[in-house]
């Protein structure tokens, strides 16, 4: 799998947007974008992911370079619960959904009232 | 409101103890996961399940077990608990064929004293 990098902390005020950026220069062309985020003492959450368009759910948009070594999720109006730990984790898919995740060590995104 | 639920929010055991972490999920699910998650190490995988009777090792099997006797159920058992062992550890789910997305429950923080 590839590798990522992220910035260990990054601040947001609140109603801002959230713009978490990711490098994973060594994706491979069938590996996927997944984002996760971890609120304090709770489970991973799923957030989005993409291949190589860029995506829109409820919760945020990923926006995925042509060259696929970067991406960056957007948070379009942060609040104080988005306070989290948000990983960003390249995966191939192998349509079995059986496959585990590894985690980095994400971004700490706190979000200043 | 989809659930992973895990039996305990904390537990405490002696070196040498026989540990049980239990996890049931709520949404037929065909795919179940157990994770660690340390420090500084990030998210590892012990052991995955794709079906009733079924399980496969992750990274860090060695010293671990697991049993899935019903689809909703996936037990991961320390045979003979140890320091190293001390960690927070988190169920998933996901649908087998769905788009990846795994379902997190709330996390076991075990010490071994």
């Amino acid at each position: 799998d590839a590798k990522t990098t992220q910035p260990p902390s990054m601040d947001c005020a609140e109603g801002r947007a959230a713009n978490l950026p990711c490098n994973h220069s060594t994706i491979s062309g069938n590996e996927y974008v997944y984002w996760y985020r971890q609120i304090h003492s709770q489970g991973p959450q799923y957030i989005i992911h993409g291949l190589k368009n860029n995506e829109t759910n409820e919760m945020a948009s990923l926006i995925i370079t042509e060259d696929r070594k970067s991406s960056t999720l957007i948070l379009p109006h942060a609040t104080l619960r988005d306070t989290a730990v948000y990983y960003c984790i390249p995966r191939k898919y192998s349509g079995g959904g059986a496959d585990g995740l590894t985690f980095g060590k994400g971004t700490h995104l706190i979000i200043q009232p | 409101d989809v659930k992973v639920t895990q039996s305990s929010r904390y537990l405490v055991k002696r070196t040498g103890e026989k540990v049980f972490l239990e996890c049931v999920q709520d949404m037929d699910h065909e795919n179940m996961f157990w994770y660690r998650q340390d420090p500084g190490l990030g998210l590892r995988l012990i052991y995955f399940s794709y079906d009733v009777k079924m399980k496969e090792k992750g990274d860090i099997p060695e010293g671990y077990s697991v049993s899935r006797e019903k689809k909703e159920r996936f037990s991961l058992i320390l045979e003979s608990a140890s320091t190293n062992q001390t960690s927070m550890y988190l169920c998933a789910s996901s649908v087998a064929g769905g788009n990846g997305e795994q379902f997190f429950g709330p996390g076991t923080r075990l010490t071994v004293l």
